[in-house]
């Protein structure tokens, strides 16, 4: 099985930069993707990285370590409609091709 | 506009009686899967479809069927539902597995009493 870890919560304020962290294990890594959820919407891609390194995309960046089981969601310039929940998702290749989710960062942005 | 669709996106029942939920893609995806978000437990996969007549089981399997008899098309089957299975149901579709982006559907909450 796999064990994905995010933080539960997490505030910050408009204007300012934050970064989501999610750690994982797994035994075949196949990939690592960022969603965004509103409250009561569905998630919406965001990013995703297989090799190690940053991808940037706007205001959002994405990171991964693979050695470290690491990645990160840094967000800048940060706007009230950022908040939302961030879900951090590990494709697995030893699971066929299930995508198996962490719990979540409940993101609150402050004026 | 290519979308995923889900029908019903609300619906309350009772214990036992068997219900379906229709989820179609119009983006001529290959893969297409169904997950459940329950709070603190995030969302967790049921079923998934590489392909047409193709179907896998995901992390929470029990008490759901799905089929995928056409590529738009993989309803999700609940034989005897049971309160248990009160949930937020999401839909998704890629072009294919692997790296592909998920398209999510809008959700069905389901309320079994």
């Amino acid at each position: 099985g796999q064990n994905i870890d995010q933080p539960t919560e997490m505030t910050a304020t408009e204007g300012a930069i934050v970064q989501i962290n999610c750690t994982y294990q797994t035994s075949g890594f196949n990939g690592l993707f960022w969603y965004q959820q509103h409250a009561g919407e569905a998630p919406t891609f965001l990013s995703y990285n297989v090799l190690d390194g940053l991808e940037e995309k706007g205001r959002f960046s994405s990171f991964l370590s693979r050695s470290k089981g690491y990645s990160y969601l840094l967000l800048k310039e940060l706007q009230m409609k950022d908040s939302a929940s961030y879900l951090c998702a590990v494709r697995d290749n030893n699971a066929g091709n299930m995508l198996t989710f962490g719990g979540g960062t409940r993101l609150m942005v402050k004026p | 506009e290519a979308q995923v669709t889900q029908n019903p996106r609300y619906l309350i029942t009772v214990t036992g009686k068997k219900l379906t939920v229709t989820c179609s893609q119009n983006m001529n995806h290959e893969y297409m899967s169904w997950y459940r978000q329950d709070p603190g437990l995030g969302l967790r996969q049921i079923y998934y479809s590489m392909n047409v007549e193709v179907t896998d089981k995901g992390d929470v399997p029990e008490g759901y069927k799905v089929s995928r008899k056409e590529k738009r098309n993989f309803p999700l089957i609940l034989e005897s539902p049971s309160p248990n299975q009160t949930s937020l149901y999401f839909c998704a579709s890629s072009l294919r597995g692997g790296h592909y982006e998920q398209y999510f559907g809008p959700g069905t909450r389901l309320t079994v009493t």
